[in-house]
C-alpha cells in the first residue's frame, strides 16, 4: 500500500524558515517524480513544485510564488523528500501535501500524504 | 503561465442528476489534463488523467472529454457520495497549474 506521510509543519514567524518532510512507502520512491501542493485555508490546489528521478538528474521545478525561497530535495536512500522553505510570507500558511507523479504517460498526482499545516503569523 | 478557469464555481444539483463542469486552458494543452475529488476535510482523489482516461476504482459514472483548451468533467447519474469540490489541473506545462475549483452541492 502506498503511503505518503508528511511531516515538520508548524507555526513559523514571517521571515522565519521551516523544513517539511514527507516519508514514502509501498512502492519504488527512486523511480518517480515528486511533487508538492498546497492548500490555504479554505482555498483551491496550487502546485509549489517538483522533482525528477535520479534518471532526469532530479531536476526541479517551482512555481513563480516560491522560486528562490523554497527548495525541493530528496534522499532515495531513505525514501523521502524534503521541502526547505524560507523566508515565508504570510500568504504560504496552507496544508502542505506530498504527492507522487504518476508518469510521463499518465502525468497526474496519483496519491497524496494527509498534508501538514504550515502557520507563517507573527 | 497557462491559467485554468472552471465553471460554474458552485453548482446545485440532485441524486440522479446528469452534471457537466467545464475547464478552459489559457491556450493549448493538448490532452494533458487532470481532474481531482476533494471532499470536505480530505485529501484530493486522483479521478481522470489525459482528459478523458479513468484513473483505477474510478466509477464509470464519471467521465472526462475535451482537448485543446476546452474540457469537460461528466457524471452521468449523480452519488450522494459525489458531493464534493472537482478541480481540474494542466500538465502540458512548468507550472502544473490547478483550477480554481467547482464546488457540487446538494440542491
Amino acid at each position: 500500500e502506498v503511503q505518503l506521510v508528511e511531516s515538520g509543519g508548524g507555526l513559523v514567524q514571517p521571515g522565519g524558515s521551516l523544513r517539511l518532510s514527507c516519508a514514502a512507502s509501498g512502492f519504488t520512491f527512486s523511480d518517480h517524480y515528486m511533487e508538492w501542493v498546497r492548500q490555504a485555508p479554505g482555498k483551491g490546489l496550487e502546485w509549489v513544485g517538483r522533482i525528477r528521478n535520479k534518471a532526469n538528474s532530479y531536476n526541479t521545478e517551482y512555481a513563480a510564488s516560491v522560486k528562490g525561497r523554497f527548495t525541493i530535495s530528496r534522499d532515495d536512500s531513505k525514501n523521502s523528500l524534503y521541502l526547505q522553505m524560507n523566508s515565508l510570507k504570510t500568504e504560504d500558511t496552507a496544508v502542505y501535501y506530498c504527492t507522487r507523479y504518476s508518469g510521463s504517460y499518465t502525468r497526474g498526482l496519483d496519491y497524496w500524504g494527509q498534508g501538514t499545516l504550515v502557520s507563517v503569523s507573527s | 503561465d497557462i491559467q485554468m478557469t472552471q465553471s460554474p464555481s458552485t453548482l446545485f444539483a440532485s441524486v440522479g442528476d446528469r452534471v457537466t463542469i467545464t475547464c478552459r486552458a489559457s491556450q493549448s494543452i493538448s490532452n494533458w489534463l487532470a481532474w481531482y475529488q476533494q471532499k470536505p476535510g480530505k485529501v484530493p482523489k486522483f479521478l481522470i488523467y489525459k482528459a478523458s482516461s479513468l484513473e483505477s476504482g474510478v466509477p464509470s459514472r464519471f467521465s472526462g472529454s475535451g482537448s485543446g483548451t476546452e474540457f469537460t468533467l461528466t457524471i452521468s447519474s449523480l452519488q450522494p457520495d459525489d458531493f464534493a469540490t472537482y478541480y481540474c489541473q494542466q500538465y502540458n506545462s512548468n507550472p502544473y497549474t490547478f483550477g480554481q475549483g467547482t464546488k457540487l452541492e446538494i440542491k
